[in-house]
């Protein structure tokens, strides 16, 4: 079970645009940065977005991500088929008292 | 550009140690703006994170790994090493190690390297 929630799977067609959601709490994503990072298959998980809502060099504006209160949101406008992938929140989590990285469960998007 | 590579054995025996080794090319682990972090994925499940180290030596793990753990640092050679004791079945994952800076951001990361754990 993890810290983050997020919706298992989510689906859009090409050119429309989709969005995925990280549910945290008041130790986490309500006082800290949120990332998303994007897997595809049999490779490593790689930054898309960072403190919230900013992106790395090389990521197109068509991600952008956004963060209210202890729940943050990865959007993805125009879709297209290399976007489909898994999608993983994460953040600091200050529950315990050295702290800790969480993450999401992970969501599939299926570009159909 | 800072490039991380993970090395190691890809089978270990249960109630064995795993040990694996990160190697740094492109810049320094001997850095006061960054966690030197490892990170495992089970099979077909989520990210879980295990531990950082930082340049002066200090680490801090996950509480629910946190009695098997020990993340090092060898500078003179420019890469962390994770052991992880008393290993079973779920310990079976792809370990992945990568840099962090103050705020925890995982960027960028190593390849991965898979490790199964034979009963």
């Amino acid at each position: 079970q993890s810290v983050l929630t997020q919706p298992p799977s989510v689906s859009a067609a090409p050119g429309q645009n989709v969005s995925i959601s990280c549910s945290g709490g008041s130790s986490n994503i309500a006082i800290n940065y949120v990332f998303w990072y994007q897997q595809f298959p049999g490779t490593a998980p790689k930054l898309i977005i960072y403190d919230n809502n900013e992106r790395p060099s090389g990521i197109p504006d068509r991600f952008f991500g956004s963060k209210s209160g202890s729940s943050a949101t990865l959007g993805i406008t125009g879709l297209q088929t290399g976007d489909e992938a898994e999608y993983y929140c994460g953040t600091w989590d200050s529950s315990v008292s050295a702290g800790l990285v969480v993450f999401g469960g992970g969501t599939k998007l299926t570009v159909l | 550009q800072v490039q991380l590579q993970e090395s190691g054995p890809g089978l270990v025996k249960a109630s064995e140690t795993l040990s694996l080794t990160c190697t740094v090319s492109g810049g320094s682990v001997n850095s006061n703006n960054h966690y030197w972090t490892w990170i495992r994925q089970p099979p077909g499940k989520a990210l879980e994170w295990i531990g950082y180290i930082y340049y002066s030596g200090t680490t801090n793990y996950n509480p629910s790994l946190k009695s098997r753990v020990t993340i090092s640092l060898d500078t003179s050679k420019n890469r962390f090493s994770l052991n992880l004791s008393s290993v079973s079945t779920a310990d079976t994952a792809v370990y992945y190690c990568a840099r962090a800076n103050l705020y925890l951001k995982l960027d960028p990361w190593g390849q991965g390297a898979l490790v199964t754990v034979s009963s």
